[in-house]
């Protein structure tokens, strides 16, 4: 079973910085790429990066280009998202999620991370 | 705005079959796999239906996906009160080069 626990959130101010951490167990964690997914309150779901099993490769969503940075830790099966100049628009739910080999589809896994930026 | 489309809402009687639109592009639905989301309320999302019409592991099969040129459905048969959910599809967009979803549907079970 696909387990991923995210933690890191938080409140902070605008144009301020944090990065979100994902544990992952229950599969071979550097056999898959892996994304972030966010929800702002009330709203709908809205891909944010995707990172492949090496690293090697990255994708953002347009909205944070060259404030937003995917990374991972295969020996510590673990995903990150660092986030700086944040804005109150970035005020989201954050979740993890393995993508499923060939597929392009998200397994999710945990119930998320709240990240509140706000005067 | 996302650039899939569907319905904001949808509602149908216990027992019943109903239908989820996602209408896309070339770019996305046209050439790509179409995956869907079921959203409890107050809960993460899960992997309904995955490169169109298959089911994962442990999904009832009440639960149906389809793809037809730019356009994907999601059919729910047998109606349940426990289908209440926000319904989501999603696709990777050549163009943008990243993960579109839909605005999401709420299901009403009356």
């Amino acid at each position: 079973e696909v387990q991923l626990v995210e933690s890191g959130g938080g409140l902070v101010q605008p144009g301020g910085s944090l990065r979100v951490s994902c544990a992952a167990s229950g599969f071979t964690f550097s056999s898959h790429w892996m994304s972030w997914v966010r929800q702002a309150p009330g709203k709908g779901l809205e891909w944010v990066a995707n990172i492949k099993e090496d690293g090697s490769e990255k994708y953002y969503v347009d909205s944070v280009k060259g404030r937003f940075t995917i990374s991972r830790d295969n020996a510590k099966k673990s995903l990150y998202l660092q986030m700086n100049s944040l804005r109150a628009e970035d005020t989201a739910v954050y979740y993890c999620a393995r993508i499923r080999s060939g597929y392009s589809a998200f397994d999710f896994g945990g119930q998320g991370t709240l990240v509140t930026v706000s005067a | 705005q996302s650039v899939l489309t569907q319905p904001p809402s949808v509602s149908e009687a216990p027992r019943q079959r109903v239908t989820i639109s996602c209408s896309g592009s070339n770019s996305n639905i046209g050439n790509n796999a179409v995956n869907w989301y079921q959203q409890l309320p107050g809960k993460a999302p899960k992997l309904l239906i995955y490169y169109d019409d298959l089911l994962p592991s442990g999904v009832s099969d009440r639960f149906s996906g389809s793809k037809s040129g730019t356009s994907a459905s999601l059919a729910i048969s047998g109606l349940q009160s426990e289908d209440e959910a926000d319904y989501y599809c999603a696709a990777w967009d050549d163009s943008l080069n990243g993960v579109l979803f839909g605005g999401g549907t709420k299901l009403t079970v009356l």
